[in-house]
């Protein structure tokens, strides 16, 4: 299996919503990472997970807020989202940190659309 | 802000041309450089990982080479075919497990 699933492809929600976006893996990968990409630029970081814990955030709002329960699973829990946060959000895995050489796999997407 | 660049952003080539693109990002603090294809509908799909100034990765029709100290990547497609139509996308990877992707080149590929 090298799949990266997530769910839902497609969410739509309210500003006063309160929503998961999920994504997992069984690769038995150790590092995962949450993408946001807006049309017609490249997909930016958001965060970092290494061995189930969390290693990067490039200073995202706290209106988003990363879990990852297990080494499987990582959840990307939404609240207060503005219009401006609608984008496509990946999710993607690696054995380890991509710094040591490791490419990622990346599921296909959560469409976000923040009404 | 960390800039990657990839040129062309669009490009149309006949099947059976050959093409190349360009990635072009800072020299300094270099970890790895990837190369991603992007189909419609399709979640990216690494191609090459390369850590090593003076790679060369091949991969079928599909080559690449790195320049660490100028910056640069190109990526190389001999032949092309409509199934190589997607964007393609390269990260530059610094210390510290940041990635900065480039916006990508959209490759068509017309029969």
């Amino acid at each position: 299996d090298t799949e990266v699933t997530q769910t839902p492809k497609h969410l739509v929600m309210g500003m006063t919503n309160k929503k998961s976006l999920k994504c997992e893996q069984h690769m038995g990968h150790r590092a995962m990472y949450w993408y946001k990409q807006k049309a017609k630029k490249p997909p930016e970081l958001m965060f970092v997970y290494s061995y189930e814990k969390l290693s990067i955030n490039e200073s995202v709002p706290s209106r988003f807020s990363p879990e990852c329960p297990n080494s499987s699973l990582l959840n990307l829990h939404l609240h207060a989202l503005q219009p401006e946060d609608s984008a496509l959000y990946l999710c993607a895995s690696s054995q380890d940190l991509a710094e040591a050489g490791e490419k990622l796999f990346f599921g296909s997407g959560t469409q976000l659309s923040v009404l | 802000i960390l800039n990657v660049e990839q040129s062309p952003q669009s490009l149309h080539v006949q099947e059976g041309d050959s093409t190349n693109f360009t990635c072009s990002f800072p020299s300094s603090n270099f970890y790895a450089l990837h190369w991603y294809r992007w189909e419609t509908a399709k979640s990216p799909e690494a191609l090459f990982v390369m850590t090593l100034n003076g790679d060369e990765k091949k991969k079928g029709r599909i080559s690449a080479t790195l320049n660490t100290k100028e910056g640069y990547s190109y990526l190389y497609i001999k032949g092309s075919q409509p199934e190589d139509s997607a964007t393609y996308l390269c990260a530059f990877i610094k210390a510290g497990n940041q990635f900065y992707f480039g916006t990508g080149t959209s490759l068509t590929v017309i029969p």
